[in-house]
């Protein structure tokens, strides 16, 4: 069974850091391009980063670029989002999400882990 | 990169059909067919049920159904359940190598 599990989510004042990891199983990890998608309460969807299979190349959107980094480590099956610099309009469940393959859309989601920025 | 436009809200009686619009621009929705619909349910991750425009992954029931024409693509949920009853989003690739998200759709099955 593919599963998806984020962790690393909780409580951070504006200005701060945290970094948010997702482990996989049931699948080639290796295989497969790997995205963020977070969720501000009560809002919706909105895609943060993508990584390719290799961990070769990364992509942002323009809210989070040069504030996040995307990474991951094929040996452990797990990603990590490095999160600095972190804003009110940070709030929200952050999901990891499996590509399919190509660009088709995302397949299997975690069940997303809550990050909540406030002073 | 601006989110794709959905109805904020749509709704049906058991039995009937829905459809859901999701327009975009010549650089996402227009520009590839890489066009996808998820269902979340209150507290739930989302699911995808729609991919590549009008294919539906194993398991998911052939009510439901997508199409594109131009900048706008649409979902369209027949014989309307009660379990239906959910957020739906659309998402499509974009020519900056990113995705992007439409702001979603209540659907309520009355």
């Amino acid at each position: 069974e593919v599963q998806l599990v984020e962790s690393g989510g909780g409580f951070v004042q504006p200005g701060g850091s945290l970094r948010l990891s997702c482990a996989a199983s049931g699948f080639t990890f290796s295989s497969y391009a790997m995205s963020w998608v977070r969720q501000a309460p009560g809002r919706g969807l909105e895609w943060v980063s993508g990584i390719t299979n290799s961990g070769g190349n990364t992509y942002y959107a323009d809210s989070v670029k040069g504030r996040f980094t995307f990474s991951r480590d094929n040996s452990k099956n797990t990603l990590y989002l490095q999160m600095n610099s972190l804003r009110g309009d940070d709030t929200a469940v952050y999901y990891c999400a499996k590509r399919t393959s190509g660009r088709s859309g995302f397949d299997c989601w975690g069940q997303g882990t809550l990050v909540t920025v406030s002073s | 990169q601006s989110a794709l436009t959905q109805p904020a809200s749509v709704s049906g009686s058991p039995g009937q059909s829905i459809t859901i619009s999701c327009t975009g621009t010549s650089s996402d929705v227009g520009g590839y067919n890489h066009v996808s619909w998820y269902q979340q349910h209150p507290g739930k991750a989302p699911k995808l049920m729609i991919y590549d425009v009008s294919n539906r992954p194993s398991g998911v029931s052939s009510r439901f159904s997508g199409s594109k024409s131009g900048n706008t693509a649409s979902l369209t949920i027949s014989g309307l359940q009660a379990e239906d009853e959910a957020d739906y989003y659309c998402s499509s690739y974009t020519s900056a190598t990113t995705w992007v998200f439409g702001g979603g759709t209540k659907l309520t099955v009355l």
